[in-house]
């Protein structure tokens, strides 16, 4: 079974600080995406990415970066933290890029932050 | 632009009926995938179905089935016989494009409970 597993389950921060919120998969996947969930909104991505230090802006990637140097982990960092990104934040990754339509996506249990 | 509809904000269901959860998308792409996710309150979320748009027939894994209306664009999960663990937060997503760029939109979710 594919493993995503993310840093921590509960984190409390203050504006103005710099998170990062990490995660790994254990199945040597190529895709690896960032979503926050927030009520009544859904999942929405944030960011992406194919390879080793490539990545692509999703539909709200104001207010975050991300890194990945290594295939298995991808990062998101909240360069300074703000109160209206407390939130859920969920890492999912899939097999391979264009590999078919009908590859799921893989999800970690969520990360949820809080930022005071 | 693809878009997922879910209408249903919170649904109950009585143990051992079933139950249907709507979801209707909106894409001018004729490859696409459809997906079904769970999840409970732990906050992991659960792959359970997926339907391509080419499937002649509809998607059934277990007690999951989907009623796939291509000419209608909605893409129902059926639940059978409703258990208390499938109390949950449910997700109807899509995915395509001429490109298959791996994303996925997602709809804003069903709570679904199920009482005794």
């Amino acid at each position: 079974d594919v493993k995503v597993t993310q840093s921590s389950r509960y984190l409390v921060k203050r504006t103005g600080e710099k998170v990062f919120l990490e995660c790994v998969q254990d199945m040597d996947h190529e895709n690896m995406f960032w979503y926050r969930q927030d009520p009544g909104l859904g999942l929405r991505l944030i960011y992406f990415s194919y390879d080793v230090k490539m990545k692509e802006k999703g539909d709200i990637p104001e207010g975050y970066s991300v890194s990945r140097e290594k295939k298995e982990r991808f990062s998101l960092i909240l360069e300074s933290a703000s109160t209206n990104q407390t939130s859920m934040y969920l890492c999912a990754s899939s097999l391979s890029r264009g590999g078919g339509i009908n590859q799921p996506q893989h999800f970690g249990d969520g990360t949820r932050l809080s930022i005071l | 632009a693809q878009k997922i509809t879910q209408t249903q904000p919170g649904m109950f269901v009585q143990e051992k009926e079933a139950v249907t959860l709507d979801c209707t998308y909106d894409t001018s792409d004729p490859s696409y995938g459809l997906f079904w996710y769970k999840q409970p309150s732990s906050g992991e979320m659960i792959f359970l179905i997926y339907q391509g748009s080419y499937d002649q027939q509809n998607a059934t894994e277990g007690r999951y089935s989907l009623n796939f209306q291509k000419a209608r664009k909605s893409a129902n999960l059926v639940i059978s016989a409703s258990q208390l663990g499938d109390s949950a937060m449910y997700f109807c997503a899509m995915r395509g494009g001429p490109y298959n760029t791996d994303k996925l939109i997602f709809g804003t979710g069903t709570r679904l409970q199920v009482f005794p």
